[in-house]
Protein backbone atom coordinates (compact mmCIF):
# COMPACT_ATOMS: atom_id res chain seq x y z
CA UNK A 1 0.00 0.00 0.00
CA UNK A 2 0.88 4.07 -0.34
CA UNK A 3 3.43 4.86 2.06
CA UNK A 4 3.28 7.97 4.53
CA UNK A 5 3.13 11.12 2.38
CA UNK A 6 3.36 14.48 3.44
CA UNK A 7 2.85 18.02 1.96
CA UNK A 8 3.97 20.45 0.37
CA UNK A 9 7.43 19.34 -0.80
CA UNK A 10 8.78 22.24 -0.33
CA UNK A 11 7.48 25.76 1.84
CA UNK A 12 8.79 29.04 1.52
CA UNK A 13 7.31 31.85 3.66
CA UNK A 14 7.85 34.99 4.71
CA UNK A 15 8.92 35.78 8.49
CA UNK A 16 6.43 36.07 10.17
CA UNK A 17 3.60 34.08 8.12
CA UNK A 18 1.89 31.10 9.30
CA UNK A 19 2.55 27.59 7.76
CA UNK A 20 0.48 24.43 8.02
CA UNK A 21 2.50 20.75 7.04
CA UNK A 22 0.21 17.75 6.23
CA UNK A 23 1.24 14.23 6.78
CA UNK A 24 -1.23 11.40 6.02
CA UNK A 25 0.26 8.14 7.79
CA UNK A 26 -0.30 5.03 6.68
CA UNK A 27 -3.44 3.44 6.59
CA UNK A 28 -4.15 1.88 9.66
CA UNK A 29 -0.77 2.91 11.79
CA UNK A 30 -1.85 4.19 15.03
CA UNK A 31 1.20 6.18 16.09
CA UNK A 32 1.78 9.23 14.36
CA UNK A 33 5.10 11.64 14.79
CA UNK A 34 6.69 14.93 14.27
CA UNK A 35 10.15 15.64 13.70
CA UNK A 36 12.33 18.48 12.70
CA UNK A 37 15.70 18.13 11.03
CA UNK A 38 18.21 20.91 10.65
CA UNK A 39 20.61 20.89 8.03
CA UNK A 40 23.12 18.08 8.62
CA UNK A 41 21.87 17.21 12.20
CA UNK A 42 19.63 14.67 13.60
CA UNK A 43 15.82 14.22 14.56
CA UNK A 44 14.44 16.76 16.58
CA UNK A 45 11.53 14.71 18.54
CA UNK A 46 8.54 17.37 18.00
CA UNK A 47 4.88 15.71 19.11
CA UNK A 48 3.65 12.00 19.18
CA UNK A 49 -0.23 10.65 18.61
CA UNK A 50 -1.14 7.46 19.73
CA UNK A 51 -4.64 6.50 18.91
CA UNK A 52 -7.07 8.26 20.65
CA UNK A 53 -4.60 9.43 23.90
CA UNK A 54 -3.36 13.03 24.55
CA UNK A 55 -1.06 13.65 22.39
CA UNK A 56 2.60 13.93 23.69
CA UNK A 57 3.41 17.45 22.61
CA UNK A 58 6.64 18.03 24.89
CA UNK A 59 8.57 18.25 22.01
CA UNK A 60 7.13 21.28 20.90
CA UNK A 61 9.52 24.29 20.47
CA UNK A 62 7.39 26.69 21.54
CA UNK A 63 3.73 27.83 21.53
CA UNK A 64 3.73 28.91 17.83
CA UNK A 65 3.96 25.12 16.99
CA UNK A 66 0.76 23.00 17.74
CA UNK A 67 -0.26 20.09 15.67
CA UNK A 68 -4.11 18.43 15.44
CA UNK A 69 -4.70 14.83 14.21
CA UNK A 70 -8.26 14.35 12.75
CA UNK A 71 -10.00 10.92 12.85
CA UNK A 72 -6.85 9.44 14.39
CA UNK A 73 -5.12 9.63 10.63
CA UNK A 74 -4.29 12.52 8.99
CA UNK A 75 -2.06 15.51 11.07
CA UNK A 76 -1.48 19.08 10.48
CA UNK A 77 1.33 20.77 11.70
CA UNK A 78 1.08 23.91 11.95
CA UNK A 79 3.78 27.12 12.47
CA UNK A 80 2.54 30.35 13.49
CA UNK A 81 4.18 33.78 13.02
CA UNK A 82 7.47 31.89 11.44
CA UNK A 83 11.09 32.79 12.57
CA UNK A 84 13.50 32.15 10.41
CA UNK A 85 15.34 29.67 12.73
CA UNK A 86 12.00 27.16 11.80
CA UNK A 87 13.88 26.80 8.63
CA UNK A 88 14.54 22.85 8.64
CA UNK A 89 13.16 19.96 7.04
CA UNK A 90 10.03 18.47 8.84
CA UNK A 91 9.69 14.73 8.74
CA UNK A 92 5.75 12.67 9.43
CA UNK A 93 6.41 8.94 10.79
CA UNK A 94 3.76 6.59 11.36
CA UNK A 95 3.83 3.10 12.98
CA UNK A 96 1.43 0.55 13.77
CA UNK A 97 1.85 0.38 17.69
CA UNK A 98 4.70 1.66 19.62
CA UNK A 99 7.01 -0.26 21.73
CA UNK A 100 9.07 -2.92 19.18
CA UNK A 101 7.59 -1.83 15.96
CA UNK A 102 9.48 0.39 13.63
CA UNK A 103 8.26 3.65 12.10
CA UNK A 104 7.57 4.55 8.50
CA UNK A 105 8.86 8.21 7.56
CA UNK A 106 7.50 10.56 4.92
CA UNK A 107 9.66 12.06 2.60
CA UNK A 108 9.64 15.57 4.53
CA UNK A 109 8.49 19.11 3.88
CA UNK A 110 11.46 21.69 3.47
CA UNK A 111 10.50 24.45 5.15
CA UNK A 112 11.94 28.28 4.39
CA UNK A 113 11.58 31.26 6.26
CA UNK A 114 13.02 33.97 4.35
CA UNK B 1 21.51 16.48 24.99
CA UNK B 2 21.10 13.40 22.44
CA UNK B 3 20.71 9.97 23.90
CA UNK B 4 21.95 8.18 20.70
CA UNK B 5 25.48 9.70 19.07
CA UNK B 6 26.70 8.15 16.20
CA UNK B 7 30.88 8.50 15.16
CA UNK B 8 32.60 8.68 13.04
CA UNK B 9 30.76 11.88 11.77
CA UNK B 10 31.63 11.13 8.83
CA UNK B 11 32.93 7.94 6.95
CA UNK B 12 34.83 7.31 3.56
CA UNK B 13 35.97 4.05 2.11
CA UNK B 14 36.22 2.00 -1.33
CA UNK B 15 33.17 0.54 -2.60
CA UNK B 16 34.06 -3.99 -1.35
CA UNK B 17 35.10 -2.25 2.15
CA UNK B 18 33.44 -2.79 5.15
CA UNK B 19 32.09 -0.14 6.96
CA UNK B 20 31.43 0.19 10.88
CA UNK B 21 29.83 2.71 12.31
CA UNK B 22 28.96 3.32 16.10
CA UNK B 23 26.20 4.66 18.47
CA UNK B 24 26.23 5.15 22.21
CA UNK B 25 23.53 6.12 24.32
CA UNK B 26 23.30 7.13 27.90
CA UNK B 27 19.85 5.82 29.46
CA UNK B 28 18.13 2.71 29.56
CA UNK B 29 16.52 1.50 26.02
CA UNK B 30 13.86 -1.50 24.43
CA UNK B 31 15.25 -1.26 21.52
CA UNK B 32 17.95 0.40 19.44
CA UNK B 33 17.32 0.95 15.52
CA UNK B 34 19.61 1.87 12.88
CA UNK B 35 17.67 4.16 9.66
CA UNK B 36 19.23 4.93 6.39
CA UNK B 37 18.76 8.43 5.14
CA UNK B 38 19.32 9.58 1.37
CA UNK B 39 20.27 13.12 0.91
CA UNK B 40 17.26 14.88 1.11
CA UNK B 41 14.78 11.97 1.38
CA UNK B 42 12.68 10.60 4.14
CA UNK B 43 14.60 8.21 6.60
CA UNK B 44 14.19 4.45 6.10
CA UNK B 45 14.66 1.51 8.46
CA UNK B 46 17.27 -1.18 8.16
CA UNK B 47 17.25 -3.23 11.04
CA UNK B 48 15.86 -3.35 14.95
CA UNK B 49 17.73 -5.09 17.93
CA UNK B 50 15.87 -5.61 21.31
CA UNK B 51 17.65 -5.02 24.45
CA UNK B 52 17.76 -8.93 24.94
CA UNK B 53 19.66 -9.22 21.59
CA UNK B 54 23.71 -8.79 21.20
CA UNK B 55 23.18 -9.34 17.42
CA UNK B 56 21.17 -8.99 14.73
CA UNK B 57 21.77 -9.54 10.98
CA UNK B 58 20.02 -8.71 7.56
CA UNK B 59 21.54 -9.22 4.43
CA UNK B 60 25.02 -7.51 4.48
CA UNK B 61 24.33 -5.57 7.59
CA UNK B 62 24.89 -6.45 11.14
CA UNK B 63 24.35 -4.94 14.53
CA UNK B 64 25.58 -5.38 17.50
CA UNK B 65 23.77 -4.14 20.84
CA UNK B 66 26.20 -3.81 23.92
CA UNK B 67 23.62 -2.74 26.66
CA UNK B 68 26.62 -3.06 29.80
CA UNK B 69 28.54 -0.05 27.10
CA UNK B 70 25.26 1.73 26.26
CA UNK B 71 26.67 0.96 22.22
CA UNK B 72 25.13 -0.43 19.06
CA UNK B 73 26.98 -1.11 16.00
CA UNK B 74 26.16 -1.13 12.68
CA UNK B 75 28.68 -2.83 10.03
CA UNK B 76 28.17 -2.81 5.78
CA UNK B 77 29.61 -5.47 4.62
CA UNK B 78 31.47 -5.37 0.66
CA UNK B 79 29.74 -1.67 1.02
CA UNK B 80 28.52 -0.36 -2.50
CA UNK B 81 28.25 3.02 -4.31
CA UNK B 82 24.45 2.92 -3.78
CA UNK B 83 25.36 2.82 0.07
CA UNK B 84 26.34 6.24 0.03
CA UNK B 85 23.81 8.01 2.63
CA UNK B 86 23.59 9.09 6.32
CA UNK B 87 23.53 6.50 8.95
CA UNK B 88 21.17 7.17 12.13
CA UNK B 89 20.83 5.09 15.39
CA UNK B 90 17.26 5.46 17.08
CA UNK B 91 16.89 4.17 21.16
CA UNK B 92 13.45 3.46 21.96
CA UNK B 93 13.00 3.95 25.61
CA UNK B 94 9.92 1.84 25.88
CA UNK B 95 7.38 2.21 28.85
CA UNK B 96 6.98 5.87 30.17
CA UNK B 97 8.28 7.89 27.02
CA UNK B 98 6.05 6.94 24.62
CA UNK B 99 7.22 7.78 21.15
CA UNK B 100 10.35 9.31 22.52
CA UNK B 101 12.50 7.44 20.23
CA UNK B 102 15.57 9.84 20.27
CA UNK B 103 17.67 10.27 17.20
CA UNK B 104 21.26 10.91 16.98
CA UNK B 105 22.87 13.52 14.38
CA UNK B 106 24.14 10.54 12.13
CA UNK B 107 27.14 9.27 9.94
CA UNK B 108 27.44 10.27 7.09
CA UNK B 109 29.18 7.55 4.70
CA UNK B 110 30.46 7.67 1.32
CA UNK B 111 31.59 4.89 -0.63
CA UNK B 112 33.92 6.05 -3.34
CA UNK B 113 33.11 3.97 -6.90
Amino acid sequence: GAGVSQSPSNKVTEKGKDVELRCDPISGHTALYWYRQSLGQGLEFLIYFQGNSAPDKSGLPSDRFSAERTGGSVSTLTIQRTQQEDSAVYLCASSSYRVQETQYFGPGTRLLVL
Amino acid sequence: SQQGEEDPQALSIQEGENATMNCSYKTSINNLQWYRQNSGRGLVHLILIRSNEREKHSGRLRVTLDTSKKSSSLLITASRAADTASYFCATDPGLGNAGKSTFGDGTTLTVKP
